[in-house]
């Protein structure tokens, strides 16, 4: 079957613009979940989802973040006001259920250049 | 808090060699401990994972062993192929609904 996707794989802005990333997670996944990767690091978790709420925010970087999923799939993650240190990769991963024993699948990611 | 840490690479080996990626961590609670790997130009993939002391995780001629008294889950492998050339992420859970925390990663780089 189909997995995770995310859009659009590459993004080149300007500082101060805002940009929008989306994830479709894999159909019937409940869970959802926001990492980056910037470079030479790892993966840093940003956001969870259950469903359409997002019980985690702890690891958005600043107000300038923010994410929302509807219908309890698509998923989109705004930066505002972008900034060079937002430069990184940011991933999307789903998992059937949220349960900490539970598989998480990675979508390819989303290369964002702030300039 | 929790973190992962997990040996600097590239790691450069030759065909058939014995691989050893180590990986430690510290927790407050009872992790999970998951092994990641990322082949070249593909997304991140689980590879194996652990839910309790002792388990072994085991997958592709991979295996790693939960070992709670030295909180450590390294990776091996006894023969390794080019195929096997990625990065590696050693990550962990304690949280309730899965948030993963990641090491640095490692890459590793098997030669004909």
């Amino acid at each position: 079957g189909a997995g995770v996707s995310q859009s659009p794989s590459n993004k080149v802005t300007e500082k101060g613009k805002d940009v929008e990333l989306r994830c479709d997670p894999i159909s019937g996944h409940t869970a959802l979940y926001w990492y980056r990767q910037r470079l030479g690091q790892g993966l840093e978790f940003l956001i969870y989802f259950q469903g359409n709420s997002a019980p985690d925010k702890s690891g958005l970087p600043s107000d300038r973040f923010s994410a929302e999923r509807t219908g309890e799939s698509v998923s989109t993650l705004t930066i505002q006001r972008t900034q060079q240190e937002d430069s990184a990769v940011y991933l999307c991963a789903s998992s059937l259920v949220s349960r900490n024993t539970d598989t998480q699948y990675f979508g390819p990611g989303t290369r964002l250049t702030v300039l | 808090g929790n973190s992962v840490t997990q040996m600097e690479g590239p790691v450069t080996l030759s065909e058939e060699a014995f691989l050893t990626i180590n990986c430690t961590y510290t927790a407050t609670g009872y992790p999970s401990l998951f092994w990641y790997v990322q082949y070249p130009g593909e997304g991140l993939q689980l590879l194996l994972k652990a839910t309790k002391a002792d388990d072994k995780g085991s997958n592709k001629g991979f295996e790693a062993t939960y070992r709670k008294e030295t909180t450590s889950f390294h990776l091996e492998k006894g023969s390794v192929q080019v195929s096997d050339s990625a990065v590696y992420f050693c990550a962990l859970t304690t949280d309730s609904w899965g948030k993963l925390q990641f090491g640095a990663g490692t890459q590793v780089v098997v030669t004909p």
